[in-house]
């Protein structure tokens, strides 16, 4: 989900479980949406996207869900791994812009 | 390896002084985009350009400037105007406008001593 302040929300699963991230998105004009994960220190990495002409989309081991109705975005990752630990941002745009506008952020953790 | 590299990993500025964050990328990409990200938070837009030569200011572009003098290279400076610049600061270029995957750098960490 979506933080308030400078902590963010974590969702701490076992290894194997699946894990489910959550974001929601405020404007309905938003047509394109794309999940990054951010280890410590590092730059986001693209895990997978999605256009707001689908409503589901499938990668390795992930899947990215949109119910427009809610204007709500979710990343499954199927048999969490240890090295899946991370923050999670989604982002999102629509037409007319030129720009991603991010939110803030869930931390994974994956104990083995 | 095609890419986008950014230099240095850690910069340390004293107050008062301008520094520059180097960003290059080698995958003619037209956009180019640099945020902040302050522990615990989200990325937050600074500047962007669509095209040599030009730039636009994002959300936070107070105390900062930038160039876009050849497709490849989208430097960031940040000046003394800037209250607060301890941060860690993101590069990124798509291939186009924002309706396409962005590509990050692995970051500048700019520490002011």
């Amino acid at each position: 989900g979506e933080s308030v302040g400078l902590h963010l929300p974590t969702l701490s699963v076992q290894e194997g479980d699946n894990s489910i991230i959550n974001c929601a998105y405020s404007n309905s004009a938003s047509d394109y949406f794309i999940w990054y994960k951010q280890e410590s220190g590092k730059g986001p990495q693209f895990i997978i996207d999605i256009r707001s002409n689908m409503d589901k989309r499938q990668g390795q081991r992930v899947t990215v869900l949109l119910n427009k109705t809610v204007k709500h975005l979710s990343l499954q990752i199927a048999a969490t791994q240890p090295g899946d630990s991370a923050v999670y941002f989604c982002a999102e745009t629509r037409p007319g812009y030129s720009t991603l506008t991010f939110g803030k952020g869930t931390m994974l953790l994956v104990s083995p | 390896d095609g890419g986008i590299t950014q230099s240095p990993k850690y910069l340390f500025r004293k107050e008062g002084q301008n520094v520059t964050l180097s960003c290059e990328q080698n995958l003619n990409h037209d956009a180019m985009y640099w945020y902040r990200q302050d522990p615990g938070q989200g990325l937050r837009l600074i500047y962007y350009s669509q095209i040599v030569n030009d730039f636009q200011k994002g959300d936070i572009a107070e105390g900062y400037s930038v160039s876009r003098e050849k497709k490849e290279s989208f430097p960031l400076t940040v000046t003394s105007a800037q209250k607060n610049p301890t941060a860690f600061y993101l590069c990124a270029s798509s291939l186009h406008q924002a309706d396409t995957e962005a590509f990050f750098g692995q970051g500048t960490r700019l520490t002011v001593v």
